[in-house]
Order: C-alpha cells, then structure tokens, then sequence
C-alpha cells in the first residue's frame, strides 16, 4: 500500500514552454501532498505544500506564478512549470502524505525535466 | 524552526558488515515524528524506517534499525549485514505535530556497500 505515481518520468522541452506534471496517490486518499525540487547531489528541497480544494502554500523565494499547483482531486495534484527555462531544469519529486500513516509522506518516483 | 543535521557526507562499508550513520537534530516540540529514507540510483525515495518521539522503544525493520536518543537529540540508522543493494543516499528526516506536516530533511549521506 501506499503508493504514489508521477508522470512523467522523464521530458525534455524547448525553453518558453510549459511542462505539466502529475502526481497521485494510488491507493489512498491524500488530502495534503507536496512538492519538492532536488539538484544533483543534493537534499530535498520543499516547493510547496499542495491542499485539495484550496491554494497551496509556497515556500519562501518560489515563484507561485512560475509553478502552477492544481491540487483538484483527492489523488491528484499537479505541477505546471510554466514559461520554462533552462534554469529550470532539474528532478521534480512529489510526495503524499497517507492520514492514517502516522504522518509518513510516500514519494514519488520523480520527474526529471530538461529545457533546451 | 527544527533544523537535521547528518554529519558524514559519504561513507563506506563492507558488504555483510555492519555501518551506522549519524542525525542530530533540533527542535523545541515534544511530539514528532523521525524517518530514514533511501535514495538509491534510481532516485526514487523509499522510507526505510519511522519512529515517534513518545515511544521509547527503538524502531527495527528487518536489517534495520534506530538508536533514538530523545534527550541528545540523535537517531541514528544502523545497517546490518550490508548488502550490495543497500548502496544509495540516506536521508534523514523530521516532522513535528506542529509544523503544519512539513518533513524537514538532513543534507545526506551516500553510503556505499563494498564487495
């Protein structure tokens, strides 16, 4: 149980388009999932908190407008990466955070995105 | 604000032996939640272990467990018997009750199993 899709896995893109990603929880229902942005090397760093019927909440210094979070269903948010550039390129991981899993997020298996 | 701190950027270990890797972390809540997730080449991340703060037994899975320390604020992650498949970034991990179900993440530390 506890499973969480994303997709897709891998895209490449022309700088100036918009990118959509998908996430959604497979077996449960998630009424909070979240996005998170990691380089190479690096740790996981959280986008923004997306809510089922509300706004998500965006941390600090990411640009809101620039990263469209849809989060419609209650197994399903998406990212839209809008007007991107090759700065955005990067590996875009959601994750769901199961009610009943005592406050255990399930991941993703990411989406790696290049713009050209 | 909580901060996890993860000490050993890589470390190595022998296959079929034992490793512990190192999380300090800082927080003034008393109820919280403390994870281990792997991040194998894929990059897929995979929750290996979980533990709450209220419980004072140590939470195992398999060939894996925890050494949680409430008062020094340490839960570290002990590996036993490698395997080659245990090669990946550790990811330590921390949500309070009243953060708002923010995970706050350690910098990692890849692990490589040797044969």
């Amino acid at each position: 149980g506890a499973v969480v899709s994303q997709h897709p896995s891998w895209v490449i893109c022309k700088s100036g388009t918009s990118v959509k990603i998908e996430c959604r929880s497979l077996d449960f229902q998630a009424t909070t999932m979240f996005w998170y942005r990691q380089f190479p090397k690096q740790s996981l760093m959280l986008m923004a908190t997306s809510n089922e019927g509300s706004k998500a909440t965006y941390e600090q210094g990411v640009e809101k407008d620039k990263f469209l979070i849809n989060h419609a269903s209650l197994t399903l948010s998406t990212l839209t990466v809008t007007s991107a550039h090759p700065e955005d390129s990067s590996f875009y991981i959601c994750s769901a955070r199961n009610p009943g899993g005592r406050e255990t997020q399930y991941f993703g298996p990411g989406t790696r995105l290049l713009v050209l | 604000a909580q901060t996890v701190t993860q000490s050993q950027p890589e470390m190595s270990v022998q296959e079929a032996e034992t490793v512990t890797l190192s999380c300090t972390y800082d927080t003034s809540e008393n109820n919280y939640y403390l994870f281990w997730y792997k991040q194998p080449p894929s990059r897929q991340m995979i929750l290996v272990i979980r533990q709450e703060a209220y419980k004072q037994q140590n939470a195992t899975e398999n060939r894996f467990s925890v050494n949680f320390q409430k008062a020094a604020k340490s839960f570290s992650l002990k590996i036993s018997d490698s395997q080659l498949g245990d090669t990946a970034m550790y990811f330590c991990a921390f949500i309070g009750g009243n953060a708002g179900n923010m995970l706050t993440f350690g910098g990692g530390t890849r692990l490589m199993v040797k044969p």
